[in-house]
């Protein structure tokens, strides 16, 4: 079954650092792959999508994501850590077997925390 | 621009109730999903329309129901609440296509005592 993994469910940095989010996903076929993120008692919000275009994606608020076939992930970075980035972070992959339904599997998150 | 709009945002429920949740978009949008949120799952898919008229079972579908009679709303039914049921509820709408991203509401919050 198709599955989404996000390693290390909370991410501590400092203002200024690099921020790295990691996902990884299963697929025997090339997804569309999304990075969203939820601020604290809002909805999910799209940070960047991938769709089979260039490899590297650039997203909003400086966030780019890189996709690896090779490797089949899709990790999350940004070079320097804002205090206003402290949320949650969702890596989801499109379902390939899902038919025309443009259903999401979603991973279980990384909450990432900004230390001023 | 209101987007995907959500009501109500909060709601207590006695184990037993039952309850309806709305979820309203304006942006024209063919498909439109439930998840619910629990701490340390992610999001997890209910059920999911691809058109009015149509409903489809998710990842958990059960006890819950939902309708679709016009395009623009999706209506999700707790027939008899559990305390398992408590979560956090999120509607999303999305044009057709893998490609196209889902847009999101606020959420409702439940809880069922």
């Amino acid at each position: 079954a198709q599955s989404v993994t996000q390693l290390g469910s909370h991410v501590s940095v400092s203002e200024g650092a690099l921020v790295l989010l990691r996902c990884n996903y299963s697929s025997s076929v090339p997804p569309y792959l999304f990075w969203y993120v939820q601020y604290p008692n809002q909805g999910l919000q799209l940070l960047l999508k991938y769709t089979s275009a260039a490899t590297l994606v650039k997203g909003i608020n400086g966030f780019e994501a890189e996709f690896k076939k090779s490797e089949t992930s899709f990790h999350l970075t940004k070079p320097s850590a804002h205090m206003s980035d402290a949320a949650e972070y969702f890596c989801a992959v499109s379902d390939p077997w899902g038919g025309a339904t443009n259903k999401l599997i979603f991973g279980t998150g990384t909450l990432l925390a900004v230390q001023p | 621009n209101a987007g995907v709009t959500q009501t109500p945002k909060f709601r207590v429920l006695k184990t037993g109730q039952s309850m309806t949740l709305l979820c309203a978009q304006d942006m024209n949008h063919e498909y439109m999903y439930w998840y619910r949120q629990d701490p340390g799952m992610g999001l997890r898919l209910i059920h999911y329309s691809v058109g009015e008229g149509t409903t489809a079972k998710g990842e958990v579908p059960d006890g819950y129901n939902v309708s679709r009679l016009k395009k623009q709303n999706f209506l999700l039914g707790l027939e008899s609440a559990a305390p398992s049921q408590t979560s956090v509820y999120f509607c999303a709408s999305s044009l057709m296509g893998g490609n196209q991203p889902q847009h999101f509401g606020d959420g409702t919050r439940l809880s069922i005592l």
